[in-house]
């Protein structure tokens, strides 16, 4: 089974431009979560869809992040206009619905590493 | 106060030993645990899930107590590979997972 892909793996942009991430989910998970670690803090939780709905989107940093996930498979997350401060790894997570037996565990993508210059 | 401690380490033993961490939880509603492990520039890999009557797999034993909100994992007879980060996990609400910060483990021969 394939696991959580994401594109790009590796992207660097200059402050002020636009940056699109891509995430896939596993197969059949209605649940994707989007999370980041930058430098030297722990990873910290973004937003959570229930397949194309946001469930909870607290941890988003302000309005210049934008995550949809149209049609409840795969997700974007769009930084516009990216900030220095935006760098990190953002890594793509998703869990199976606990209505169709799954559990909490949820299962991670390789990540894409933003550097915004 | 953070919501998951954990110590950083590092820690650093000998192949064959048996290492433990712990990881403290303020927020006492919390439900479901879990250990990940996360090599360098890798994502994190969930290792295991932490059921409150303890687990184990292999070697590798979790256990959790709720009364002291704290919970751990024990390593028997380690490997070189099992060198890496460990992070503690907690599901915080019905989706978001708060990590701790990691413990670094370095296996040597």
């Amino acid at each position: 089974e394939a696991g959580v892909t994401q594109f790009p793996s590796h992207s660097v942009i200059e402050k002020g431009q636009t940056v699109t991430l891509r995430c896939d989910p596993i197969s059949g998970h209605d649940n994707l979560y989007w999370y980041r670690r930058v430098m030297g803090k722990e990873i910290k939780f973004l937003l959570h869809f229930v397949k194309e709905s946001k469930q909870d989107e607290s941890g988003m940093p302000n309005n210049r992040f934008l995550a949809e996930r149209t049609g409840g498979t795969y997700s974007t997350l769009k930084v516009q206009p990216a900030e220095l401060e935006d760098s990190g790894v953002y890594f793509c997570a998703s869990s199976q619905s606990r209505l169709a037996g799954g559990t909490y565990e949820q299962y991670f993508g390789p990540g894409t590493r933003l550097t915004v210059t | 106060r953070k919501e998951v401690e954990q110590d950083p380490g590092p820690f650093n033993v000998p192949e064959g030993a048996t290492v433990a961490f712990n990881c403290t939880y303020s927020n006492s509603a919390s439900q479901s645990f879990f250990w990940y492990r996360q090599d360098c520039r890798k994502e994190p890999k969930l290792l295991m899930s932490v059921y409150s009557s303890g687990n184990e797999d292999g070697r590798f034993t979790a256990q959790l107590n709720r009364a002291s909100q704290y919970i751990s994992l024990l390593i028997r007879d380690s490997k070189l590979s099992d060198s890496a980060t460990y992070l503690c996990a907690v599901l915080s609400s019905a989706s978001k997972i708060i990590f701790g910060s990691g413990t670094r483990l370095s296996i040597r021969p």
